[in-house]
């Protein structure tokens, strides 16, 4: 079974920017969609972007100018970055796997990671 | 954006009660909907896609219905561990998104 973990700091300053690596295991990061998710207590469940393990992103209008996601195919890994972050970014972010033969739902979910903005 | 509106927002309910919870999307997703559970501390986790197709090891007593714009997903005799939260999410297009859930508790 796929499993997946994110890491990284769990506190970011204000107008830094926050950097994630989720790490696949038991599975190949290829040809599949990898998504990054967040939920806030404000914002209920938010859908970050998505990244294929070719390269290719597609990412959530409302932040796009401050996202940047990317993969590594050798490592097995894919990361954010969310630049100029404020209180509002403060949320558990979630690492998942879309599955193209499930309608593209989301299959399987990282634990999630709690990240607080906060000087 | 798809807007999808989530209703009720919350419920009570007895163990063995029959639940159904709707989502409705701003524009039609044929059915690009799915469904997930979520408990307290824990990530979401994948109850029924494509509308109405069971995720593996998904208890029967789930299903889901619908096309179009709406949508349900019904609880036939809910067991203590289904208390919990509930989300739809489209995926038609991006941006995914999500309804703002409905949280299901002990009466």
């Amino acid at each position: 079974q796929v499993q997946l973990q994110e890491s990284g700091p769990g506190l970011v300053k204000p107008s830094e920017t926050l950097s994630l690596t989720c790490s696949v295991s038991n599975g190949s990061i290829s040809s599949f969609y990898w998504s990054w998710i967040r939920q806030s207590a404000g914002k209920g469940l938010e859908w970050i972007g998505r990244i294929y393990s070719s390269g290719s992103t597609s990412y959530n209008p409302s932040l796009k100018s401050r996202v940047t996601m990317s993969a590594d195919t050798s490592k097995n890994q894919f990361s954010l970055r969310l630049s100029s972050v404020t209180a509002a970014d403060t949320a558990v972010y979630y690492c998942a796997r879309d599955a193209p033969s499930k309608s593209v739902a989301v299959d399987v979910w990282g634990q999630g990671t709690t990240v607080t903005v906060s000087s | 954006d798809i807007q999808m509106t989530q209703s009720p927002s919350s419920l009570s309910a007895s163990v063995g009660d029959r639940v159904t919870i709707t989502c409705r999307a701003s524009q039609s997703i044929r059915n690009y909907l799915n469904w997930y559970q979520q408990k307290p501390g824990k990530a979401p986790e994948l109850l029924i896609y494509a509308a109405s197709n069971l995720q593996s090891g998904v208890p029967s007593r789930f299903s889901g219905s619908g096309s179009g714009t709406d949508f349900t997903l019904t609880i036939s005799s809910l067991q203590p561990e289904d208390f919990a939260s509930y989300y739809c999410q489209q995926s038609y297009s991006t941006p995914r998104t999500f309804g703002q859930g409905t949280r299901v508790e002990i009466k």
